[in-house]
């Protein structure tokens, strides 16, 4: 298994200009999660999803969308880069397990981004 | 001001010592979450603790959870290079694990000294 993969692994952005990260596992999981990392703020959570079709909002999820159309994927939209999106994004996931989901978060190696 | 508050925010220690690092929750804790992280890295999962009182240990890393103080401490033994990085703390906001919803602390920077 490749685990949990992010593309690209770094990105430059003028303001205003939109992408979108990539996320896949191979895994099957259902749960997968987009966090967003800054110096001295941790982690913070910017969507979720709990399976297939189905998202949420986390902490911080504006100027970002989501989907979840299949269950390998969940790309993270940036509709209008800004310089306060600078940040390293990291891509998570975990499995259901009677009902639960797992303990475990498998993390991807992050996403730097850079909006200038 | 986060949820999730560690503390320290960084620590510097000499190789061999023990070290403490908390993590306090401002609202009820579901299941706790231990974290560590390389620089430049994702993030590699430690323990999880959901009862209180649990105490788990892995290797010279300990964790206990006090549920009534909505606190979590991580305790490295005997410190080693290796155990440098930043340690994260982590927490449910639905009980159960029924939600995606997992909120993390600002998290502790760990260097250690050879």
């Amino acid at each position: 298994n490749a685990g949990v993969t992010q593309t690209p692994k770094f990105q430059v952005l003028k303001t205003g200009q939109s992408m979108t990260l990539q996320c896949a596992q191979d895994m099957n999981h259902e749960y997968m999660s987009w966090y967003r990392q800054d110096p001295g703020m941790g982690l913070r959570l910017i969507h979720y999803s709990v399976g297939a079709g189905i998202t949420d909002q986390g902490e911080v999820p504006n100027g970002y969308n989501v989907s979840r159309s299949t269950t390998e994927d969940f790309p993270l939209r940036l509709l209008s880069a800004a310089p306060s999106q600078t940040s390293v994004y990291f891509c998570a996931s975990s499995y259901r397990f009677l009902g639960r989901r797992s303990d475990t978060q498998y993390f991807g190696p992050g996403t730097r981004l850079t909006v200038l | 001001s986060q949820e999730l508050e560690q503390s320290p925010q960084s620590l510097i220690v000499q190789e061999g010592k023990n070290l403490t690092i908390n993590c306090t929750s401002s609202k009820t804790l579901y299941g706790l979450y231990w974290y560590k992280q390389k620089y430049g890295e994702g993030l590699i999962f430690l323990m999880m603790l959901q009862k209180g009182g649990e105490e788990k240990s892995h290797e010279k890393i300990t964790a206990k959870l006090d549920e009534k103080k909505q606190q979590s401490s991580l305790h490295i033994t005997a410190s080693q290079p290796s155990h440098a990085g930043i340690y994260l703390c982590g927490a449910d906001r639905k009980e159960g694990n029924q939600g995606g919803k997992l909120i993390f602390g600002q998290g502790t920077e760990l260097s250690v000294k050879p």
